[in-house]
């Protein structure tokens, strides 16, 4: 089962600010998901990642989101201009064995004041 | 995106089997059904997922009916632990993308 991590795991930033959430899968991935969820809603898709490259997305990831793989490993989403309403748990996942199910890491909490 | 329904909220108690219902009748020959999971303050675990027989592994069973548009997520035996929201998941076979969630079942497991 791939164990992911995610970093911070709290982040407070002003509206306006950019900010940039890491995921650190510990087995190699060539896909990778980001998904949020605002505070007592579902969970809702942003990007889906591929061999980087973006290979699907929602309406939700507009030009402020942007979805990196830099240094080969870990993975980033980088939210340029926050606003209040990007509040919410944001969570990375990697696939399982043949790419059949998806392992979610811990998840990182953003609050935009 | 394949619909299922769930019950917002189901209660049961420990030590006692858990049968979490899903309704899918729109579902296409080709989606599995797949079951996660949400404890609280955390992120959605994966709990089973299976096409057309039921399913069994170390956390819960799959039953799924004949034609297909419905299942249901067993629990055998219910802990404290088991407290999370459920969600039923229809998914595309392999290279699929996004998983799409629902609003699941809260499950509470009473002492």
């Amino acid at each position: 089962e791939p164990e992911v991590t995610q970093t911070p795991s709290h982040q407070v930033t002003q509206m306006g600010q950019e900010v940039i959430l890491r995921c650190v899968p510990i087995s190699n991935h060539l896909y990778f998901y980001w998904y949020r969820q605002i505070l007592g809603q579902k969970v809702e898709f942003l990007v889906s990642f591929y061999n980087n490259e973006i290979s699907e997305k929602s309406e939700i990831f507009d030009d402020q989101f942007s979805v990196e793989r830099p240094d080969g490993s870990n993975f980033t989403l980088k939210i340029r201009s926050t606003k209040l309403e990007d509040s919410a748990m944001y969570f990375c996942a990697v696939p399982g064995d043949w790419q059949e199910t998806q392992y979610f890491g811990p998840g990182t909490r953003l609050l935009v004041l | 995106d394949a619909k299922t329904t769930q019950p917002n909220s189901m209660e049961s108690n420990e030590e006692e089997p858990v049968h979490l219902p899903c309704n899918h009748s729109t579902i296409s020959g080709t989606d599995y059904i797949h079951w996660y999971r949400q404890l609280p303050s955390q992120g959605p675990e994966y709990v089973i997922h299976g096409l057309t027989s039921n399913v069994n592994n170390r956390m819960a069973s799959l039953a799924i009916a004949e034609d297909r548009k419905s299942s249901t997520l067993i629990l055998h035996r219910a802990t404290l632990r088991d407290a999370a929201v459920y969600y039923c998941i229809l998914r595309p076979p392999p290279p699929a993308q996004k998983l799409v969630f629902g609003q699941g079942t809260r499950l509470t497991i009473n002492p």
